[in-house]
């Protein structure tokens, strides 16, 4: 059965990097087609899409934070990584790994196995 | 790209049917079929219980319905159960390999 779970440094200072990783258990990243998005909720506050991962390793991020973010796939380590660069105090959040759910010709995009979440806390 | 729109709340008795409004625009949920329904129970991570609008995932109770008309695309829950307390959220493809959410909706059982 396909788990994910996320890791992270916890707390990160301002203006610094960001980097989470995301451990896929149950399948082969190798051997499935599968895509990947993550998905962050800020304290007391709702979902916010940050971006796709396709199997392929094509990505598409949210336009808010295009020009910060960068996910990429570890496939020898059956991993997804979230890199978000000069962080500030609103990207406190807890940051969730999904899968975005397929058919074999198309995608859903819909988030079909979540990850627990790994909270992010930015402050100096 | 803006973020969907969802009442702050709703709330009904055990037993009775309740429904949550999800309303978007043209460029999302009234140009795609891709709307799809979270739960997340305090401290959980949400957990998907309507995808394409209408259909469910394997295990989620038929008390769950989604329907969509024009912008807006609705949740219904049926038979209301105190274990459906929860924050619901929407979410639809908005083109050009782009996701939005809804704010969230938080149902209380009465």
């Amino acid at each position: 059965q396909l788990q994910l779970k996320e890791t992270g440094p916890g707390l990160v200072k301002p203006s610094q990097t960001l980097s989470l990783t995301c451990t896929v258990s149950g399948v082969s990243i190798r051997r499935g087609d599968y895509s990947w998005s993550w998905v962050r909720q800020p304290p007391t506050k709702g979902l916010e899409w940050i971006g796709f991962i396709y199997y392929g390793g094509n990505t598409f991020y949210n336009p808010s934070l295009n020009s910060r973010v960068t996910m990429s796939i570890e496939r020898s380590k059956n991993q997804i990584s979230l890199t978000l660069t000069s962080v500030t105090v609103a990207d406190t959040a807890v940051y969730f790994c999904a899968r975005v759910g397929s058919s074999s010709t198309y995608y859903y995009y819909s988030l079909d196995v979540w990850g627990q979440g790994t909270t992010v806390t930015v402050s100096s | 790209q803006s973020a969907l729109t969802q009442p702050p709340s709703a709330s009904g008795a055990p037993g009775q049917s309740v429904t949550i409004s999800c309303t978007g625009s043209s460029s999302d949920i009234g140009a795609y079929i891709y709307v799809s329904w979270y739960q997340q129970r305090p401290g959980n991570a949400p957990a998907l219980i309507i995808y394409e609008f209408n259909k469910r995932p394997s295990g989620v109770p038929d008390r769950f319905s989604g329907s969509r008309s024009g912008n807006t695309a609705t949740l219904t829950v049926s038979g209301l159960q105190a274990e459906d307390e929860a924050d619901y959220y929407c979410s639809s493809f908005a083109g050009s390999h782009t996701l939005v959410f809804g704010g969230g909706t938080t149902l209380t059982v009465l």
